[in-house]
């Protein structure tokens, strides 16, 4: 398995730009993780999905962020409209169980100007 | 609630022995530790899981006290490639959280 793929890997906007993250989990794992991570705030989960529906999105800062989950093989991150505080790494995980091991994606580096 | 990690640094000669702790205020239901090197994504080591299961790599030892909701990672006679950033995050029994993390144990191993 290639395991979790993201895209892009870079990516750099302007302030009030739209941007979308991308994620594929690992084949037949049933969780997917949205994480954040930056220098003061550390790996924060934003947002998880069990079988495709959303369970804990309580770490999603604001309304801009929204995630989704069409189908098993695909999610999304979605910041409309992006400001420079949004500048982060965002990872994508998935594991097989919601206490077992989660496998990371190599993250988005999102920069804001 | 975050747990909070300590020490925040640790600098060690190869071949020393290392212990990073993880306390929360929440009752937990289990403990995950992560390594991160620079630029790359978390990689896992251990889960330890309330009632005394453990999942993880067989080199790695931890501990986890359920009545403290601490747990301790302990690296023995440290390899350079033990460097980077340890993180602990915890679950919460009976809900549906996902895991929340600390913020990190810079190790760093020196020849």
């Amino acid at each position: 398995d290639a395991g979790v793929i993201q895209s892009p890997r870079h990516e750099v906007t302007e302030m009030g730009q739209e941007v979308t993250l991308r994620c594929k989990p690992i084949s037949g794992h049933d969780y997917l993780f949205w994480y954040r991570q930056t220098m003061m705030r550390g790996l924060e989960l934003l947002i998880y999905f069990n079988n495709n529906v959303p369970i804990d999105d309580s770490g999603m800062p604001e309304d801009r962020f929204s995630a989704k989950m069409p189908n098993a093989s695909f999610s999304t991150l979605k910041i409309q409209p992006s400001e420079p505080r949004d500048s982060a790494v965002y990872f994508c995980a998935s594991s097989g169980q919601l206490y077992n091991e989660q496998f990371f994606g190599p993250g988005t580096r999102l920069t804001v100007l | 609630q975050q747990p909070v990690q300590s020490p925040q640094a640790v600098i060690l000669r190869e071949g020393e022995d290392a212990v990073i702790n993880c306390s929360s205020s929440k009752a937990l239901y289990s403990v995950h530790w992560y390594r991160q090197k620079h630029g790359e994504a978390p990689v896992f080591l251990m889960i330890l899981l309330k009632g005394g299961e453990q999942k993880g790599h067989e080199k790695i030892s931890a501990s986890f006290n359920e009545k403290k909701q601490q747990s301790s990672l302990y690296l023995t006679a440290s390899q350079l490639s033990y460097s980077g950033t340890y993180f602990c995050g915890t679950l919460s029994g009976g809900g549906a959280d996902g895991l929340t993390f600390g913020k990190g144990t810079h190790l760093i191993i020196q020849p």
